[in-house]
């Protein structure tokens, strides 16, 4: 059973920030979010991750809310180069460790 | 930053026929790798979990006399398509954890391309 739900597509300007949700209703108390993204024909790439609070690092910025029910990955200016399918992977401690399961994503299309 | 290569990055080759795909870590060691496959415009799926030293890990469905993956030493794990069919034409990434806890180091490899004719 998937355990995030997330948009199919989503066209963004470029230049724009682009806002990327994702549903994770049933989430335990100690599992975190992560996001990977994957460029046409390459390996996945990791964003960012979080468990409660609001994280920002170079690529992203991760806004969880605080029933932990869902969350948004904000690319602040999107460029064409991130044109990708961007997955939310919710992955317990417990889970083997390193092991992730992938859904169906979100098609993210930049356009000039 | 760590980097996981593979190779071939494509390989087209007859049915019928064998193919081997490696994947090294090229700045650290592995004991675990992960083997994924990726059908056109579907999502990443795990075959199998490579642990070096000992036997590989199936996922259910998956069969392990087709897919016979070796992890010989902490930087390097294959995956054999023994007597490929067109059915197994699709993308193989491998990945390769560096850390226990968090996935944010987990790192995956370019991808290898097969096509089986």
């Amino acid at each position: 059973d998937a355990k995030t739900t997330q948009p199919p597509s989503m066209d963004c300007a470029e230049g724009r920030a682009a806002n990327l949700p994702c549903n994770h209703s049933t989430i335990s108390g100690n599992e975190y979010v992560y996001w990977y993204r994957q460029i046409h024909s390459q390996g996945p790439q990791y964003i960012i991750h979080g468990l409660k609070n609001n994280e920002t690092n170079e690529m992203a910025s991760l806004i969880i809310t605080e029933d932990r029910k869902s969350s948004t990955l904000i690319l602040p200016h999107a460029t064409l180069r991130d044109t990708a399918v961007y997955y939310c992977i919710v992955r317990g401690p417990t889970d083997s460790w390193g092991k992730l399961q992938f859904g169906a994503g979100t098609q993210v299309v930049v356009t000039p | 930053g760590a980097v996981v290569s593979q190779h071939p990055s494509r390989v087209i080759c007859k049915s019928g026929t064998s193919v081997k795909i490696e994947c090294r870590s090229l700045d650290f060691q592995a004991t675990t790798m992960f083997w994924y496959r990726q059908f056109p415009k579907q999502s990443l799926m795990l075959m199998a979990t490579s642990n070096e030293g000992s036997k590989a890990t199936y996922e259910q469905g998956v069969e392990k006399d087709k897919f016979l993956i070796n992890h010989a030493s902490l930087t390097l794990s294959t995956l054999t398509v023994t007597s490929a069919h067109p059915e197994d034409s699709s993308f193989y990434i491998c990945s390769a954890p560096g850390s226990r806890v968090h996935a944010d180091t987990q790192y995956f490899g370019p991808g290898t391309r097969l096509t089986v004719l």
